[in-house]
């Protein structure tokens, strides 16, 4: 029972396709998240969505859209794709907007040729 | 703007031994600090929250300290093990308002020998 799961785990496109990575959580949580984890491992929150709505959106290209079609899932778009792209991009989920524990799913690693 | 620092980046023991982890905060208004193990190729798994409120919180052979006044928080590993080799990582968790989310240190890769 995979409590954060998101799809797919590895992905390599070329420059400029669209692509989708999608997040499911079946922990009842209220909060979700992406973030992305660079080349030098730092990690860094792009966006977050309490019962499907926006509540952060970092400075993120608009390139970028992520959509929360119900509080269980928090999918991320990616279009026109660039090799700056290339990271893990990590899904999590948390009960609230702060001060609770946060799960992370396993990762997609993206990679752009 | 809050930013999380963690000192070493690496750091190699050999097993049996205690060890501590730094991790340094400049915003001091926090709701919670977070310890997080990272193994390669894998998500984060939580190991100890921290409430603002609070000095200390210990799992395990895991314990981690806060010291918000001079924005430090330390995770000390007793009688390490080879499994716990492993990226450790420290997050802030700002005080609680829409807009925020977890800070992230950018970790320090343990390596423990048999």
């Amino acid at each position: 029972d995979t409590a954060v799961s998101q799809t797919p785990k590895y992905l390599v496109t070329q420059m400029g396709n669209d692509k989708s990575i999608k997040c499911e959580q079946n922990l009842g949580h209220d909060t979700m998240y992406w973030y992305k984890q660079d080349s030098k491992k730092f990690l860094k929150i792009m966006f977050s969505y309490n019962n499907k709505e926006l509540i952060i959106n970092e400075t993120v290209p608009n390139r970028f859209s992520p959509k929360s079609p119900d509080k269980a899932h928090l999918n991320l778009h990616i279009n026109s794709l660039e090799l700056g792209d290339s990271a893990v991009y990590f899904c999590a989920s948390s009960p609230g907007i702060s001060g609770n524990t946060i799960y992370f799913g396993e990762g997609s690693w993206l990679t752009v040729v | 703007k809050q930013e999380v620092t963690q000192i070493p980046a690496a750091l190699s023991v050999p097993e049996g031994e205690n060890l501590v982890l730094n991790c340094s905060f400049t915003d001091s208004a926090i709701y919670n600090l977070q310890w997080f193990r990272q193994d390669p190729g894998k998500g984060l798994t939580s190991l100890l929250l921290i409430q603002s409120s609070q000095r200390e919180q210990t799992s395990g052979r895991l314990n981690a300290s806060l010291d918000k006044s001079s924005g430090r928080s330390t995770l000390y590993i007793a009688a390490s093990q080879p499994g716990d080799s492993a990226t450790y990582l420290c997050a802030a968790d700002p005080k609680n308002q829409a807009g925020t989310a977890l800070i992230f240190g950018k970790g320090t890769t343990l390596s423990v020998s048999s």
